[in-house]
C-alpha cells in the first residue's frame, strides 16, 4: 500500500460545479494534512493545511479530515477554468516526514 | 522577494558533468527540504536540511547526488556525472520550524536538462 493515494485523474467538472478531490493514508499516526495546486510546469502553491477531524473553511475552498478513516478531502465550490490543475494531498507522518500523492489532475469544463 | 529562490531556473547539462542547484529559503526559515518530479509524476522527498546539518537523507541516492546547508549561504544540491534520467524538475521548499504544524512553502524549481 502506497503511503499517499489520491483518486485517480483526470476528473472533469462543468464551470460552477463542485469538484471533489479525496485523499488516503497509511501512517495512523499522522499530523498534519495539507493541499496544494501545481500548474503545469510551475511550483506546488499552498492552498489549505488541516490538523483537526472536521472541516475547515477558505473561499471557495473546504478541506475535511477524518482520521479514523485515514481520509482528508479537498471541495471546491463554485470551480472555474482557473482551478484547472493537479491537486497534490501531502501529509506530514508520525515520523515527521512529509509525503506527497502523485496528484489529481482537475479540468474545469467552461 | 521574500519567497523561496532557486536558481538556475534552467540548467542543461551533458551526461557526465555536474550540475550544482542552489536553493535561498524565505526569510526567516530555516528548514530546507529538496524534492524531485519526473514528468507527469508526483513529488518525491529527497533530503531535509537544517543549517549545517542533513537531518534526513533518505530519499537521496546513494551516489552522485549530496547536499548542504552552510551556515551562510544557500543550500546547495550537487549532481555529479549527470545521466540522462536526472533529467527532472528539482524543487527546494522551507520551513520556519519544524513540527507537527509547520508548513513547507515552493521555489519555482530548477528544471535539469541531461543531453
Amino acid at each position: 500500500q502506497k503511503e499517499v493515494e489520491q483518486n485517480s485523474g483526470p476528473l472533469s467538472v462543468p464551470e460552477g460545479a463542485i469538484a471533489s478531490l479525496n485523499c488516503t493514508y497509511s501512517d495512523r499516526g499522522s499530523q498534519s494534512f495539507f493541499w496544494y495546486r501545481q500548474y503545469s510546469g510551475k511550483s506546488p502553491e499552498l492552498i489549505m493545511f488541516i490538523y483537526s477531524n472536521g472541516d475547515k473553511e477558505d473561499g471557495r475552498f473546504t478541506a475535511q479530515l477524518n482520521k479514523a478513516s485515514q481520509y482528508v478531502s479537498l471541495l471546491i465550490r463554485d470551480s472555474q477554468p482557473s482551478d484547472s490543475a493537479t491537486y497534490l494531498c501531502a501529509v506530514k507522518t508520525s515520523y515527521d516526514k512529509v509525503i506527497f500523492g502523485p496528484g489529481t489532475s482537475l479540468s474545469v469544463i467552461p | 522577494n521574500a519567497g523561496v529562490m532557486q536558481n538556475p531556473r534552467h540548467l542543461v547539462r551533458r551526461r557526465g558533468q555536474e550540475a550544482r542547484l542552489r536553493c535561498s529559503p524565505m526569510k526567516g526559515h530555516s528548514h530546507v527540504y529538496w524534492y524531485r518530479q519526473l514528468p507527469e509524476e508526483g513529488l518525491k522527498f529527497m533530503v531535509y536540511l537544517q543549517k549545517e546539518n542533513i537531518i534526513d537523507e533518505s530519499g537521496m541516492p546513494k551516489e552522485r547526488f549530496s547536499a548542504e546547508f552552510p551556515k551562510e549561504g544557500p543550500s546547495i544540491l550537487r549532481i555529479q556525472q549527470v545521466v540522462r534520467g536526472d533529467s527532472a524538475a528539482y524543487f527546494c521548499a522551507s520551513s520556519s520550524q519544524g513540527g507537527a504544524t509547520d508548513t513547507q512553502y515552493f521555489g519555482p524549481g530548477t528544471r535539469l536538462t541531461v543531453l
